[in-house]
């Protein structure tokens, strides 16, 4: 089983300025199959990136994702207030299971 | 849009099985895309349970595989999971979501919380 660290576990950041999540696989993430969710209290996560860097549907272009084999990286250009969510990543790379990184809480300072 | 919508009980007893259903609105299960099943407890975190092609082949967890069965329901634009055996640890809120890709969920429901108590 691929196991996913995620780092930092919170992150204190001021509207405007930019962020830099990273996900680090225990093994290399066949196909860079990685995707990038974000989640905000009482709701359900919401698919910002997959394959690495693909924005999905709706997703505004400040999100973008990078990284290969086992070093991922989600980066939020410039924050808006409505950025500040807890931030999951996930790998789909070969068999079951697919698994999910415990998460980075982006907070307000 | 997409829609969906979990239902089924909120509170199940240890060692029975846990039983819900997916409505889907706005698309046809029958026509594509995968299936499946999430949950998220504080213990754990996320946790995908399993998927369900549109053809009816199914995708499991296999920690979970054992206990584990999802169904489509097409006439009805349902699909189900079913948990057997069912154990404290198996408290969490449950999403159902459309998946591009075997787990790559880009249409989720509100999630439901079960909780398993004797």
């Amino acid at each position: 089983e691929i196991v996913l660290t995620q780092s930092p576990g919170t992150l204190s950041l001021s509207p405007g300025e930019r962020a830099t999540l990273s996900c680090r696989a225990s093994q290399s993430v066949a196909g860079s199959y990685l995707a990038w969710y974000q989640q905000k209290p009482g709701q359900a996560p919401r698919l910002l990136i997959y394959g690495a860097s693909s924005r999905a549907t709706g997703i505004p272009d400040r999100f973008s994702g990078s990284g290969s084999a086992t070093d991922f990286t989600l980066t939020i250009s410039r924050l808006e207030p409505e950025d500040f969510a807890v931030y999951y990543c996930q790998q789909y790379g070969s068999s079951p299971p697919y698994t999910f990184g415990l998460g980075t809480k982006l907070e307000i300072k | 849009q997409v829609q969906l919508q979990e239902s089924g009980p909120g509170l199940v007893k240890l060692s029975e099985t846990l039983s819900l259903t997916c409505s889907v609105s706005s698309y046809s299960i029958s026509s594509g895309y995968y299936w499946g099943w999430i949950r998220q407890s504080p213990g754990k975190g996320l946790e995908w349970i399993g998927s369900v092609y549109h053809s009816g082949d199914t995708y499991y967890n296999p920690s979970l595989n054992s206990r584990v069965t999802i169904s489509l329901h097409t006439p009805k634009n349902q699909f189900s999971l079913q948990l057997t055996s069912v154990t404290a640890a198996d408290t969490a809120v449950y999403y159902c979501a459309r998946a591009m890709v075997v787990v790559v969920f880009d249409y989720w429901g509100q999630g439901t919380l079960v909780t398993v108590s004797s």
